[in-house]
């Protein structure tokens, strides 16, 4: 059981395209991150939100936490080449020591 | 503030060799998990540890593979008589307390011949 579900899981899009990717899940989570991978290397922490209903933007990127805690958002507006990468999700739930991790999506943004 | 340092960054092993995985966390960090990746299959938990301590080894197979965090020195990650299905990218991270967000090496990609 996937306690993360990440949507698409895979995107391919053009440079200048908007698109939004989802986290969702059926549990409660006390935070959840946002993380990038690219190929070869380790998943880069973009963003953490903490509170229902946060909206946190870094540059062209809009992270929103659900009001129930439950889901997440990332919102990516005129979509550049460097955006390619794997977006993950992660997440505590309840008193889980360990972070929940959703499969990713996989993101390609043409030239 | 260096981040995570894991090394070697590629390791090549022969079916039954052992491997020996490192990992040295950000200052001032003392927990410490290693996923598993492979492609399409996401990163798989392995193994929490805390100084000296293994918290949850919940993903980590029960033959064969060892963790450990000294006092002093890096957290290793320890496969004995690697199998071709130990082919992998190995990743660590690193957090200066429980429940709050992961800092990730580089990882180490195991391949076994």
């Amino acid at each position: 059981t996937q306690l993360l579900e990440q949507s698409p899981q895979f995107l391919s899009i053009q440079e200048g395209e908007n698109l939004t990717v989802y986290c969702n899940s059926s549990s409660v989570f006390s935070s959840l991150q946002w993380y990038r991978q690219e190929p070869g290397e380790g998943p880069v922490l973009l963003v953490t939100v903490v509170t229902g209903g946060e909206v946190k933007k870094l540059k062209r990127l809009t992270f929103q936490f659900g009001d129930a805690r439950k889901d997440s958002s990332l919102h990516i507006t005129a979509a550049q080449p460097g955006d390619t990468g794997l977006y993950l999700c992660a997440g505590f739930a309840g008193n889980n020591r360990k972070l929940i991790w959703g499969l990713g999506t996989s993101l390609a943004v043409n030239p | 503030n260096a981040g995570v340092m894991q090394n070697p960054r590629h390791l090549v092993r022969r079916r039954g060799q052992e491997a020996r995985l490192r990992c040295s966390p950000m200052k001032g960090h003392s927990h410490v998990y290693w996923y598993r990746q492979l492609p399409e299959e996401g990163l798989k938990f392995m193994v929490y540890l805390q100084k000296e301590n293994i918290i949850d080894e919940s993903g980590m197979p029960k033959e064969r593979f060892s963790a450990e965090f000294p006092k002093e020195g890096p957290s290793i990650l320890r496969i004995q008589q690697v199998v071709r299905g130990d082919s992998a990218a190995y990743f660590c991270a690193s957090s200066p307390m429980a429940n709050t967000e992961a800092f990730f090496g580089q990882g180490t990609r195991l391949t076994v011949v």
